[in-house]
Order: C-alpha cells, then structure tokens, then sequence
C-alpha cells in the first residue's frame, strides 16, 4: 500500500526549531520528486518546498527560505523539513506530498502533522 | 508568488453541474499544463482530481473534468453528488520553478 506518514509536529516557542520527518511505504521515494505543502487552521493550502528525486535541486516558498531546509534520504525512503527561527505565522498542519507522474502534481498525500508556534 | 485566486464559495443542487475557476498569470496558469485540482473532506488529506489541466487519474469519476483558457482553468463537476461536498483546491507550477495553489473553494451540495 502506498503511504506517506509524517511526525515530528508539536508545540515550539517562537524562534525555536523542529524538524520534520516523512516516511514512505509502498514506492521508492528515489523515485519521485517531493514537497512539503502546509495549510494553516481554518484557511487554505501553501506550497513550502520541493526537492528533487536525487535532493540536488531544491525550491523553498519566499515565506521561508533561509529558515527552513527540505532534505531526504533515499536509502531510509524518507523526506525531512527542518525549520528553524519558527514565527507564529508557521502554525499549521504540514503534509508531505508525492509528485506525480508529470512530476508536477500531487498524487500521495500524507494524513499530516500539526505544529504550533506559541509563546 | 501570490496564490491564485478562486471564489470562496459554489453551491449547486444533485444533480446540477458547477463549475469552479481559477485565474491566475501568464508566468503560472497561463504558461504550463502543469495544473492539477485537488479536492479535501474535512479533517482529511487533500486528494488529486485532475492534472495536467484535464486528465483524471485512476479511480477519479468522470464527472470531474478539467479546462483552461488563458490564464483561467476551470474544474466542472457534473451530475452533483451529495459525497461532491468539500473544499477544492488549484495548483499550478509557475515559472519560478515554484509552485502555487488557489486559496480554496467550498462547495456545497444544496
């Protein structure tokens, strides 16, 4: 069965880190190009980063480039998000996401892991 | 990369049809067939309906298709069903190499 599990969420005080963490089951994340998509409570989706299959080409959303770093370990079949100098603005559930066979569309989504930044 | 922009908000009856926009930039929406449509129950993951402007992938109904002209594309949902009821979503890749949603649409089935 093709999966994706997320965990790493929780509560951080504003500046403080997390890091994400992405488990595939039931493909070779080798495979694929992934993303990390979040969507705050109540409102709608973000895009926040993508990597490419081997990890050299990587894209972050203006909102958090040079904060958070998207990274992946292919021989572990999983994908990492760690986040750093956290904003309140950062609360929201984060999903990881397969990119498809276009390369450019969503097919796996994970059930998401929630992290809130609060004082 | 500011999102692209859908209405709030569709209603229509079963049966019915509707249709929902999503409009966005000659350096997004109007510049790639990479555009898919999403669609998300509450408290679920959101779920793929429609890439590369129009194609479903396995298992999706046909009652779902996809357009684009310029820099709007639509998602129409025909023969409305009761289980149709969600928030849907646009995505487009833009020529950033980034990529960019809509800021959702709740659909409801009156």
């Amino acid at each position: 069965q093709v999966q994706l599990v997320e965990s790493g969420g929780g509560l951080v005080k504003p500046g403080g880190s997390l890091r994400l963490s992405c488990g595939a089951s039931g493909f070779s994340l080798s495979n694929h190009y992934m993303s990390w998509i979040r969507q705050a409570p109540g409102k709608g989706l973000e895009w926040v980063s993508h990597i490419s299959s081997s990890g050299s080409t990587i894209y972050y959303a203006v909102s958090v480039k040079g904060r958070f770093t998207i990274s992946r370990d292919n021989a572990k079949n999983s994908l990492y998000l760690q986040m750093n100098s956290l904003r309140v603005e950062d609360t929201a559930v984060y999903y990881c996401a397969r990119e498809g066979g276009s390369g450019y569309d969503y097919d796996v989504w994970g059930q998401g892991t929630l992290v809130t930044v609060s004082s | 990369q500011s999102a692209l922009t859908q209405p709030a908000s569709v209603s229509g009856s079963p049966g019915q049809s509707i249709t929902i926009s999503c409009t966005g930039a000659s350096s997004d929406v109007g510049a790639y067939n990479y555009f898919s449509w999403y669609q998300q129950h509450p408290g679920q993951a959101p779920k793929l309906m429609i890439y590369d402007v129009s194609d479903r992938p396995s298992g999706v109904s046909n009652r779902f298709s996809g357009s684009r002209s310029g820099n709007t594309a639509s998602l129409t949902i025909s023969g409305l069903q009761a289980e149709d009821e969600a928030d849907y979503y646009c995505s487009s890749y833009t020529s950033s190499s980034t990529r960019v949603f809509g800021g959702g649409t709740k659909l409801t089935v009156l």
